[in-house]
């Protein structure tokens, strides 16, 4: 059965510090993993996809990396901003209807 | 162009009453995927619909949970007889495509249903 684990659970940084989020999982056997941010009080955000082929995507300030045969996926997120707090989501698809999540990142940028 | 579609917001019921989910997804698309997320604990998927069929509802408990997606109006995610235990978020996705392999279309999900039960 596939568990995914997301290390730390809560993050604070000072605004402009560089930061990694880590996703580990435990069943290689994935389509695609993804990293989704959820605000208080709202719905989820897609970040950033990776296919099971590829090794990393990068859009503005996110870069996420995807090392299948050891079940892990890093979130680096540059010069952070106030406005990226959050809780970071990192879900693997493992099936067509499948998405298996953990349990999220708290992320606060202090100003 | 809205996103998808979730009401109410919050939802309250006392233990032994019925609750309604409504969502309607992202225009255009006809994949619909519930999840539940429990209080400090990841989303769970419940169940998978395209319209007017349940592809999968792996997830979802045999008792008292039911959904549907008719072919016009909203998917309905019904909870009979809540208990204090199905108080969570419910959120529902929807994608334009099957989400198989090679896929690369996200899904897009709405603000949530709270569901506070009494």
């Amino acid at each position: 059965k596939q568990e995914v684990t997301q290390i730390p659970a809560a993050l604070s940084v000072p605004e402009g510090e560089n930061l990694v989020l880590n996703c580990s999982f435990t069943d290689s056997a994935i389509y695609n993993l993804q990293w989704f941010r959820q605000d208080p009080g709202k719905g989820l955000t897609s970040l950033l996809l990776i296919q099971s082929s590829q090794r990393e995507q990068t859009s503005g300030r996110l870069n996420a990396s995807l090392d299948k045969s050891s079940g892990r996926s890093t979130l680096y997120i540059a010069a952070s901003q106030p406005g990226d707090s959050a809780t970071y989501l990192c879900a693997v698809r493992a099936g067509a209807n499948n998405l298996f999540f953990g349990t999220g990142t708290r992320l606060t940028v202090i100003p | 162009n809205a996103g998808v579609m979730q009401n109410p917001r919050h939802l309250v019921r006392r233990r032994g009453q019925e609750a309604r989910l409504r969502c309607s997804p992202m225009k255009g698309h006809s994949h619909v995927y519930w999840y539940r997320q429990l209080p400090e604990e990841g989303l769970k998927f419940m169940v998978y619909l395209q319209k007017e069929n349940i592809i999968d509802e792996s997830g979802m408990p045999k008792e008292r949970f039911s959904a549907e997606f008719p072919k016009e109006g909203p998917s309905i995610l019904r909870i009979q007889q809540v208990v204090r235990g199905d108080s969570a978020a419910y959120f529902c996705a929807s994608s334009l495509t099957d989400q198989g392999p090679g896929d690369n279309s996200p899904l897009h999900f709405g603000n949530g249903t709270r569901l506070t039960v009494t």
